[in-house]
């Protein structure tokens, strides 16, 4: 599996955009860049895709670097509910839908 | 969507006694997974759980410590056999259907050996 590598850690201040980046310098032509996040005391829950163009939803936006090497997630207005690890994680799409997670960013939210 | 339940949520166990956790989705999925998350760390993946056949074991993991059921597109079964203390861990499952980017986890359940 191709490798993401993450800030072990970062800090905001509620109700102010957080960006995370990822570096997946050896990213393959099939990998979909994934993130997920995992909030204190529960399962990883999924938070956005994307391939090659940014990606929009609800919960956050995916910007893609054009040569796909890295990739940064943005939660627009961060929330103490935001306060989790986040993965980023390469996934390939003609594959067998693993996933294989690293160490993640832990995210800390102040009031 | 797909929502993920596990039981037990938690259990205190003895060393060398055996542990089967069992996960329930409440719609069909095509895959299931099975992680472990050691105290502090990341998700670890166990296997994937096959439907009606042997399941596939990760590097480091193997079917005598950690068999696997999946008799149906819902449920699938791991144990943890002859326990010791280091397999204190929380045990995930996880679901996702073929063509669809999205895999749902289970709460966990958080094992602790004596």
């Amino acid at each position: 599996d191709a490798k993401t590598t993450q800030p072990n850690s970062m800090e905001s201040n509620e109700e102010e955009p957080v960006h995370l980046p990822c570096n997946h310098s050896t990213i393959s032509g099939t990998d979909y860049i994934h993130w997920y996040r995992q909030l204190p005391s529960q399962g990883p829950e999924y938070v956005i895709h994307g391939l090659t163009s940014n990606v929009n939803n609800r919960m956050a936006s995916l910007a893609i670097a054009e040569d796909r090497k890295s990739s940064t997630l943005i939660l627009h207005r961060a929330t103490l509910r935001d306060a989790a690890v986040y993965y980023c994680i390469l996934r390939d799409g003609s594959g067998d839908y693993k996933l294989s997670f690293g160490a993640g960013t832990t995210v800390t939210v102040r009031a | 969507s797909a929502v993920i339940s596990q039981k037990p949520s938690r259990d205190i166990c003895q060393r060398g006694t055996s542990l089967t956790i069992q996960c329930q989705v409440d719609s069909q999925v095509t895959m299931m997974f099975w992680y472990r998350q050691q105290p502090g760390q990341s998700l670890t993946l166990i296997a994937t759980a096959n439907q009606g056949s042997e399941a596939t074991y990760e590097s480091g993991f193997v079917i005598d410590k950690f068999p696997i059921s999946r008799p149906n597109l819902t449920f699938s079964t791991l144990t943890v056999s002859n326990m010791s203390p280091e397999d204190s861990s929380i045990y995930l499952c996880s679901g996702g259907k073929t063509g669809l980017e999205t895999q749902y986890f289970g709460p966990g359940t958080r094992l602790l050996v004596l």
